[in-house]
């Protein structure tokens, strides 16, 4: 089952602050986040494992509640490099296996 | 340059043709993943392997398609018959397969079916 992504888009500009959801109907092991730009690979931005866990990568974080099966990334006081394509993987059961990704999140960050 | 790479980065084909995509991961990565991507869309899992095991397979994945890892190290997926409807990104990730896993991706192959 695919995780659903909030919102489907967003426009923000320079310095504003961003929170993307994924949400899961199925137990959770772990949430990856990726940024996709247009034509390019994804790239890894984090993973959270079950337990309510919470990270951070600069300005971008990201937590996980288990109770709820869903995962929220955090962008603030975005950059102009924010842009681009979210997505949330989700995996069940044990590490190491397939990911299921959300639809994405599209973010523009204006100056 | 350490990274996955993928060749060819484009593929334009007839309806009908069979093709093959490589997939070359981060050297000692022991799982290697293929997803399809679409327009628009997340990408979609189509198999994975450890080592040169194949072990697991999405229902995605028709008769048509069929990837091997012979040595445990590069892949290819092949797609026999073509149809238009295989029209999309093919992306490659490969993992350290040790516990809790960060896949990196590849820059993909794009395919276009005519």
């Amino acid at each position: 089952q695919q995780p659903v992504q909030s919102p489907q888009a967003v426009i923000l500009r320079e310095g504003e602050d961003a929170v993307i959801n994924c949400s899961s109907s199925k137990a959770l092991y772990s949430v990856h986040w990726y940024r996709q730009k247009h034509g390019e690979a994804p790239v890894f931005l984090m993973i959270l494992l079950k337990g309510g866990e919470q990270k951070g990568h600069e300005k971008i974080s990201a937590s996980f509640n288990e109770k709820k099966q869903q995962s929220s990334l955090y962008l603030t006081a975005s950059q102009l490099s924010y842009s681009g394509t979210y997505f949330c993987g989700t995996e069940i059961g044990d590490a190491g296996n397939m990911l299921t990704f959300g639809g994405g999140t599209r973010l523009m960050v204006k100056p | 340059d350490t990274g996955v790479s993928q060749n060819p980065r484009h593929k334009i084909t007839k309806r009908g043709q069979n093709v093959t995509f490589r997939c070359d991961p981060i050297s000692e990565h022991n799982r290697l993943y293929w997803y399809r991507q679409t327009l628009g869309q997340g990408p979609e899992f189509l198999t994975y392997f450890q080592n040169e095991a194949q072990l697991e397979k999405s229902r995605l994945l028709s008769d048509r398609f069929s990837a091997e890892r012979p040595k445990g190290s590069f892949s290819t997926l092949e797609i026999q018959r073509t149809e238009q409807g295989d029209s999309a990104m093919y992306l490659c990730a490969s993992s350290l397969g040790s516990g809790l896993e960060t896949q990196y991706f590849g820059p993909g192959t794009r395919l276009l079916v005519l």
